[in-house]
């Protein structure tokens, strides 16, 4: 199973709602990302979790909320978002980086969150 | 900080015809060079890599070149096709966590 999957493919919020996107692979992989993209850009890193703790936080606002309950869940909560925020959030994963391993990203198909 | 910079923006060619996506690193302690491919309303994908120990890898109708020393690498493909139409992602990495992604190369491969 090479399979990273998300739920739900489609969110649309309000700015006072919570809601929060899912991410789980069974690939055994200790490393775990969050990625924002707006259109036409590259993947933008949010959060990187490793072994499930928080080891890469790029200065995310506090209104994204990362939670990893175990080596195969991964959650991003949102709350009092905002439109700008508008965008496709993508979950990664990726293997240890040793033997033939090449440290590939296995990316999700994405959430798209639509903020009103 | 580190950033890695990606050539054309965008690139038009006629089927069967070659195309080359350039781009340049800042990061001399990167190591590894994957490329993705996006196509519209999916998740991006692998299509090669490479590691700094090596110069070149080809993949059927795909190849990436490495050159350590100017911090540059390239994704070429060959007698191109419809379905090679997407947007190309070059990334870079130091073996941390952290992938530095290029801004994308939109390729339009015309029938």
């Amino acid at each position: 199973d090479t399979e990273v999957t998300q739920t739900p493919k489609h969110l649309v919020m309000g700015m006072t709602n919570k809601k929060s996107l899912k991410c789980e692979q069974h690939m055994g992989h200790r490393a775990m990302y969050w990625y924002k993209q707006k259109a036409k850009k590259p993947p933008e890193l949010m959060f990187v979790y490793s072994y499930e703790k928080l080891s890469i936080n790029e200065s995310v606002p506090s209104r994204f909320s990362p939670e990893c309950p175990n080596s195969s869940l991964l959650n991003l909560h949102l709350h009092a978002l905002q439109p700008e925020d508008s965008a496709l959030y993508l979950c990664a994963s990726r293997g240890p980086v040793r033997g033939g391993n090449t440290g590939e990203l296995f990316f999700g198909e994405g959430s798209r969150l639509t903020v009103l | 900080g580190e950033n890695v910079e990606q050539h054309p923006s965008t690139l038009s060619v006629q089927e069967g015809d070659s195309a080359v996506i350039k781009c340049t690193y800042s990061d001399s302690a990167s190591n590894y060079f994957p490329w993705y491919k996006q196509e519209l309303g999916k998740r991006p994908q692998l299509i090669i890599d490479i590691r700094s120990n090596v110069g070149e890898k080809k993949d059927q109708r795909i190849a990436v070149t490495l050159n350590k020393t100017a911090k540059h690498f390239s994704l070429h493909i060959t007698e191109t096709q419809p379905e090679d139409s997407a947007v190309y992602f070059c990334a870079a990495t130091s073996g941390t966590y952290k992938y530095i992604f290029g801004t994308g190369t939109r390729l339009k491969v015309l029938a």
